[in-house]
């Protein structure tokens, strides 16, 4: 089945920095959405982008599906923005089965 | 409008008892799927309904079975409960089936079980 690899797997920064985060798929997708793990255990939906770039605040990310690849910004880091970054896509003919990558997890220091 | 609704929040269960967990999803939402979280195998997916039939199934054992009822709400069950079980239950909704274009799916917030 389709592979889904992020990294890094442990990212720490100070306030205010930017970060990239990256995800790596094996197949092609119609369906892949970065999510944000709250301490509360729920997933927030961040973008939905099998393809082309999205913007919402200081959050943008970046899918290049013919190479396989997605990639999500964060600039101007808040501690609010500590948790876990989970990138997840369903591949050709999988129905609804999202398959996710491990993570990474964000620390914002203030 | 309400997201999706998850109960209960947070349980206890002993080993061999069964659990029955309940997902509300986003009004109009006809799909719903499930997903089983735990630190060494990370997010599972567990099965996937609409209209009331089981569209997909992830590599779960039988023990592990769920329902989709005429109004999308869903529920999931999990018999003859083991220590490994121990998990955080998601449940997820999206407006078509999934895997359609342009489906965007939203989680609830999710069961925690514990099995003692």
């Amino acid at each position: 089945g389709i592979q889904v690899e992020q990294s890094p797997p442990d990212l720490i920064l100070q306030e205010g920095a930017n970060s990239t985060l990256r995800c790596n798929f094996s197949d092609s997708v119609n369906n892949l959405q970065w999510f944000h793990q709250n301490p509360w255990g729920q997933l927030i939906n961040l973008f939905y982008i099998p393809s082309g770039t999205k913007q919402n605040g200081r959050l943008s990310a970046t899918t290049v599906a013919t190479e396989r690849y997605s990639l999500l910004y964060i600039s101007s880091s808040q501690t609010t923005d500590s948790g876990v970054y989970f990138c997840a896509v369903i591949a050709y003919n999988q129905g609804g089965k999202l398959i996710f990558g491990q993570g990474t997890e964000l620390s914002v220091k203030p | 409008k309400a997201g999706v609704t998850q109960t209960p929040r947070y349980l206890i269960k002993t080993r061999g008892q069964q659990v029955t967990l309940s997902c509300s999803p986003i009004s109009g939402h006809r799909s719903v799927s499930w997903y089983q979280q735990t630190p060494g195998q990370g997010l599972q997916f567990l099965f996937e309904y609409f209209s009331e039939t089981q569209r997909n199934k992830g590599n779960f054992p039988g023990r592990f079975s769920g329902r989709q009822f005429s109004n999308s709400r869903s529920e999931m069950n999990v018999s003859t409960l083991e220590l490994g079980d121990s998990a955080l239950y998601l449940c997820a909704s999206s407006l078509g089936a999934g895997g359609a274009s342009g489906n965007t799916i939203y989680f609830g917030e999710g069961s925690w079980l514990t099995v003692v």
